[in-house]
């Protein structure tokens, strides 16, 4: 099956740039969505297919995409953006979706 | 505004039986695949079941196959699970899930989430 590799944590000074890594085989061929959840919160999607920003997400989150990894990256981090960030795949080999293990962003 | 509210988690005893049920409103409930993705204490993201539109495709993740059933009441706007034969494994939020579906690329993602129910199956 499809996996994800995810760093377990992100340290980002306050106002800085934060940028959490998605690693999978050939990962740039497939679409990625990230969610954000910060704790004792649901999930909350923050990036869709590698780039696109949901409405009432800020434009300081933005995705790319290439090769064997896809990037969140978080500019200007705030206080706020401290979180736990999933990426996930649909594997259509499998029909099913994949998560990361999830990231937790912390903001120094 | 679109709203998932998820009702039904509780304590149960191994081997025991629970029935989620997860309320949607502010969109056309039946014209969205909808999940059920849960997450252990502590842990990650696992999506546990789908359910096509019409009701009439499920899927489900292999560790709650022949266990779990995935059913959804368009005239009620509601979807549930029905889980049976719980084990200590089976703790978590359950989080109800809007997925966002294409066929060409086949591609699936959740741009709406519940509140989540927790599940605790312990003796």
């Amino acid at each position: 099956s499809y996996e994800l590799t995810q760093p377990l944590s992100v340290s980002v000074a306050l106002g800085q740039t934060a940028r959490i890594t998605c690693g999978g085989n050939n990962i740039g061929s497939k679409n990625v969505h990230w969610y954000q959840q910060k704790p004792g919160q649901a999930p909350v999607l923050v990036i869709y297919r590698d780039s696109n920003r949901p409405s009432g997400i800020p434009e300081r989150f933005s995705g790319s995409n290439s090769g064997n990894t896809a990037t969140l990256t978080i500019s200007r981090a705030q206080a706020g953006d401290e979180a736990d960030y999933y990426c996930q795949v649909w594997d259509s080999s499998t029909a099913w979706g994949v998560f990361g293990g999830g990231t937790k962003l912390t903001v120094l | 505004e679109v709203q998932l509210v998820e009702s039904g988690g509780g304590l149960v005893q191994p081997g025991g039986s629970l029935r989620l049920s997860c309320a949607a409103s502010g969109f056309t409930f039946s014209s969205y695949w909808m999940s059920w993705v849960r997450q252990a204490p502590g842990k990650g993201l696992e999506w546990v079941a789908n359910i096509k539109q019409d009701g009439s495709e499920k899927y489900y993740v292999d560790s709650v196959k022949g266990r779990f059933t995935i059913s959804r009441d368009n005239a009620k706007n509601s979807l549930y699970l029905q889980m049976n034969s719980l084990r200590a494994e089976d703790t978590a939020v359950y989080y109800c899930a809007r997925d966002s579906t294409t066929v060409t690329p086949p591609d699936r993602f959740v741009d709406y989430w519940g509140q989540g129910t927790l599940v605790t199956v312990s003796s």
